[in-house]
């Protein structure tokens, strides 16, 4: 069982079009993280939230940190060809903030 | 600079054979993870070196898996007697200390046929 879901699983969009995936949990996180990950290659960290409520900016792709630090969210203006990828939410345990606990992804098309 | 780098970036191996992948982390990095990403699986913690601190081997999941990190540089995950299911891509990643960002490796694909 995945400590964080993700949803949905598969997303294909035209470009220019706007897209919005989840990352979810019943547990309480002090952080999450969003990666992207490009075929061949491995996870790159996008962004870090640490304060429920939270919404941060980078360029076209807003973050938002549940009130209750459960969930987040990712949601990306006018997608391009270029922000094809795995988009991995992972957060620390518990026991140890150094061991992340990764979702499974959604995988993310855009079609020129 | 460099980033993480691993070797080999692909590994075909039989059942029952040993496997070796290596990771050479950052230059000046304290902390080294392993992980593994299963299809359709998110990342999997495998083992955490942090200086000369003993490595937290809490995720390893059986005694056929190991690893090692000799003068707190490079990193050797060993695979025991491969079964099926070890296929995986298994990534390595860095970071300068326990709480700083962690940058990954391309990984290594290993297929046990």
């Amino acid at each position: 069982t995945q400590l964080l879901e993700q949803s949905p699983q598969f997303l294909s969009i035209q470009e220019g079009e706007n897209l919005t995936v989840y990352c979810n949990s019943s547990s309480v996180f002090s952080s999450l993280q969003w990666y992207r990950q490009e075929p061949g290659e491995g996870p790159v960290l996008l962004v870090t939230v640490v304060t429920g409520g939270e919404v941060k900016k980078l360029k076209r792709l807003t973050f938002q940190f549940g009130d209750a630090r459960k969930d987040s969210s990712l949601h990306i203006t006018a997608a391009q060809p270029g922000d094809t990828g795995l988009y991995l939410c992972a957060g620390p345990t518990r026991s140890n903030d150094y061991k992340l606990s990764f979702g499974a992804g959604t995988t993310v098309t855009v079609r020129a | 600079g460099a980033g993480v780098s691993q070797s080999p970036s692909n590994k075909v191996t039989e059942k029952g054979k040993d496997v070796e992948l290596r990771c050479d982390p950052i230059s000046g990095h304290t902390a080294l993870y392993w992980y593994r990403q299963s299809l359709g699986q998110g990342l999997e913690f495998l083992i955490y070196f942090q200086g000369n601190s003993a490595p937290d081997k809490s995720g390893l999941p059986s005694d056929r898996f190991s690893a090692e990190r000799t003068g707190g540089s490079v990193s050797t995950l060993t695979i025991q007697r491969t079964q099926q299911e070890d296929s995986a891509v298994y990534l390595c990643a860095s970071s300068f200390s326990t709480h700083n960002e962690q940058f990954f490796g391309p990984g290594t694909r290993l297929t046990v046929l």
